[in-house]
């Protein structure tokens, strides 16, 4: 079973519509969570971090982390083509990152 | 500018041969990393240094080989490319306090 398991989707949705991406993982010593952005052919860039339960906004964007269910959302409003990307949930741990497979996530104008 | 850079970009070589990708930051981060993506993987840890001369391995180590005599640059060289080296590779870097890593723009690898 891997640490942190990740829908790979992919995920077409309509522009304007509110789009939820999760992960689900097993570590307990998992203290920070992030996720990341990744457009094709480029590396991956820091979208949302954050280290304790609850909600967390930046925009058009909210991480949710559930510590007592080992969950963590993305939830993305009025969604715009140009947030077609694949996401990245991350958790860290002693230093290193652990990543979720991605989601591929396409919006259909 | 600031930031991480990863020579070349791209790179075809065939098995066997010694391949070396670069990685330099101008961050002066502590921590450098390296990871390879691959589909259905994710991003997965190859070997990490948290300072100059201090590197350890990651969760994929075998076969690759990494040094960091300098704490900008961390090179990772693959000593005989396999096919199952085809992958994207990435160097990433993060300060010492916090978590948060900064990602290069990776490099393509095929393997012939």
């Amino acid at each position: 079973q891997k640490e942190v398991e990740q829908d790979p989707g992919p995920l077409s949705v309509p522009e304007g519509a509110i789009v939820s991406l999760n992960c689900t993982y097993s570590n307990s010593a998992f203290q920070y969570f992030m996720w990341y952005r990744q457009y094709s052919r480029k590396g991956p860039e820091l979208l949302m971090y954050t280290y304790s339960s609850g909600n967390k906004e930046d925009g058009r964007f909210t991480a949710q982390v559930d510590k007592s269910s080992k969950y963590i959302s993305l939830f993305i409003r009025d969604s715009q083509p140009s947030d077609s990307a694949t996401y990245l949930c991350a958790m860290s741990a002693y230093e290193k990152l652990t990543f979720g497979t991605g989601t591929r996530l396409t919006i259909i104008p | 500018d600031a930031g991480i850079t990863q020579s070349p970009r791209y790179k075809i070589t065939e098995t066997g041969r010694q391949v070396t990708l670069m990685c330099h930051q101008t961050w002066s981060h502590s921590y450098m990393f390296w990871y390879r993506q691959d589909l259905g993987h994710g991003l997965r840890l190859i070997y990490y240094s948290a300072a100059a001369d201090i590197t350890d391995k990651g969760e994929v180590p075998d076969g690759y080989v990494v040094s960091r005599s300098k704490t900008e640059n961390f090179p990772l060289t693959l000593e005989s490319a396999t096919r199952s080296q085809t992958s994207v590779y990435f160097c990433a870097s993060k300060p010492p306090v916090g978590d948060t890593q900064y990602f290069g723009p990776g490099t393509r690898l095929t393997v012939l």
